[in-house]
């Protein structure tokens, strides 16, 4: 089915350890976005890609870095996991600003 | 700056009632309006959005959601909601840069 797919759906850190965690959209969305969620706290922008070869920070960035590897592909890297960072992270996409994002299923990380 | 702001945290609601969850905006300008829906677990799923025109906006699910420019509100309503409606509920308006501000949520709880 078409839509975003985030890879992996669990995942548990210690601290200091890195991560990637990946998000590809079938769907020639152009815009793409990483959110943290946590409780009480509604979703937060950490890095947004409005276009391939382009990426800029949200409301969250520190500790994080993205790449958009191609128009599909947008990952999210933790170079230095901290417990912070324990959140459920979403990545989204839209083809336009006239339209809604499609959010994938989520990435609930533990950092211990 | 902008801000969106769902009042209430947690709302109960009986089985086969109806249903009224409140967002306010603040935006000088006609908002780009949205409300999403998060059952657990999962992402978020657009349920509907406002650009212009008329203001009673009809979406997925039996849901509906009214723009009044005068109470900068957006509140979504559904005539008899079905404990399949349980979940967590997000209004979102769009910023001057394209992209999303997010509300805290709403947890809507059916009662059988």
């Amino acid at each position: 089915n078409a839509g975003v797919t985030q890879t992996p759906k669990f995942q548990v850190l210690k601290t200091g350890q890195s991560m990637t965690l990946q998000c590809a959209q079938d769907m020639n969305h152009n815009s793409m976005y990483w959110y943290r969620q946590d409780p009480g706290m509604g979703l937060r922008l950490i890095y947004y890609s409005a276009s391939e070869g382009t990426t800029d920070k949200g409301e969250v960035p520190n500790g994080y870095n993205v790449s958009r590897l191609n128009k599909r592909e947008f990952s999210l890297r933790l170079e230095s996991a901290a417990p912070s960072q324990t959140s459920v992270y979403f990545c989204a996409s839209r083809f336009d600003t006239a339209y809604g994002y499609t959010f994938g299923s989520g990435t609930r990380l533990t950092v211990v | 700056a902008q801000s969106v702001t769902q009042p209430d945290i947690h709302i109960t609601v009986s089985e086969g009632a109806s249903l009224e969850l409140r967002c306010n905006y603040s935006y000088g300008a006609t908002p780009y309006l949205f409300w999403y829906v998060q059952s657990p677990g999962q992402g978020l799923q657009l349920l509907l959005k406002y650009f212009s025109g008329d203001t009673l906006v009809q979406g997925i699910k039996g849901f509906e959601a009214e723009f009044k420019r005068s109470q900068s509100s957006f509140n979504l309503r559904k005539p008899s909601v079905h404990w399949s409606d349980a979940a967590e509920y997000f209004c979102a308006s769009m910023d001057s840069n394209y992209q999303l501000i997010w509300g805290a949520g709403t947890k809507l709880i059916i009662k059988p």
